[in-house]
């Protein structure tokens, strides 16, 4: 079975800054996808940003962008210009191919952007 | 993407009853899934809704408990039987992405109170 960890429940960051936000996972798969979901006050799950195992380059999606170390087993989040609207929860899950497409979570990182 | 409804958006229960939560798609889609975010926690997967099939349960779900349909290619209910204040989370529906098949969207979740 596959377990994906977050390991920072809770993180603040000032408005216009940069902030990164971990996430790990186990399995024994070879390919699969990772993603990054948020989920502001409204309990609105968005999707951020997906990244492919297969995919040595990493995802981009304007502010966003991942760190993917297939080897560490590493999914990390940046968030670039951070904006008031960016304060949620932040879900980092794992789907393994061929699977039924179940979604794996975290257990989130609530982070606040400040004014 | 695919607009999602779920009714009702929250309702306040009383122990032992029962409440049957909708979740409408915008489009024909073939996977649906059930997740429940118990409070302050991540998500966790219920059961997978096939069009003409019976639901696949997750490890510590079944279906007396959390029955399923599937009556057509845009609509499941999730009924929360013989309710307790453990049952007391958000309820969310999503569904396959047609193109991506490996995404997935979310509807605006249910939240349940259990008194």
């Amino acid at each position: 079975a596959q377990t994906v960890t977050q390991s920072q429940p809770e993180m603040s960051v000032q408005e216009a800054e940069t902030v990164t936000l971990s996430c790990t996972y186990d399995t024994s798969e070879n390919n699969y996808y990772l993603f990054w979901y948020k989920q502001p006050p409204s309990r609105q799950m968005i999707l951020v940003i997906r990244q492919e195992a297969y995919k040595q380059q990493n995802a981009t999606e304007n502010r966003f962008s991942v760190n993917f170390q297939k080897a560490a087993k590493s999914f990390s989040l940046k968030i670039s210009d951070s904006q008031l609207g960016d304060t949620a929860m932040y879900f980092c899950a794992f789907m393994k191919l061929n699977a039924g497409n179940m979604l794996t979570f975290g257990g989130g990182t609530r982070l606040m952007v400040k004014p | 993407s695919a607009v999602i409804s779920q009714k009702p958006s929250r309702d306040i229960c009383q122990r032992g009853t029962s409440l049957t939560i909708q979740c409408q798609v915008d489009s024909q889609v073939t996977m649906m899934f059930w997740y429940r975010q118990q409070p302050g926690q991540s998500l966790t997967l219920i059961a997978t809704a096939n069009q003409g099939s019976e639901a696949t349960y997750e490890s510590g779900f079944v279906i007396d408990k959390f029955p399923i349909s599937r009556p057509n290619l845009t609509f499941s209910t999730l009924t929360v039987s013989n309710m307790s204040p453990e049952d007391s989370s958000i309820y969310l529906c999503s569904v396959e992405n047609r193109v991506l098949r490996n995404e997935q969207f979310f509807g605006p979740g249910t939240r349940l109170t259990v008194l």
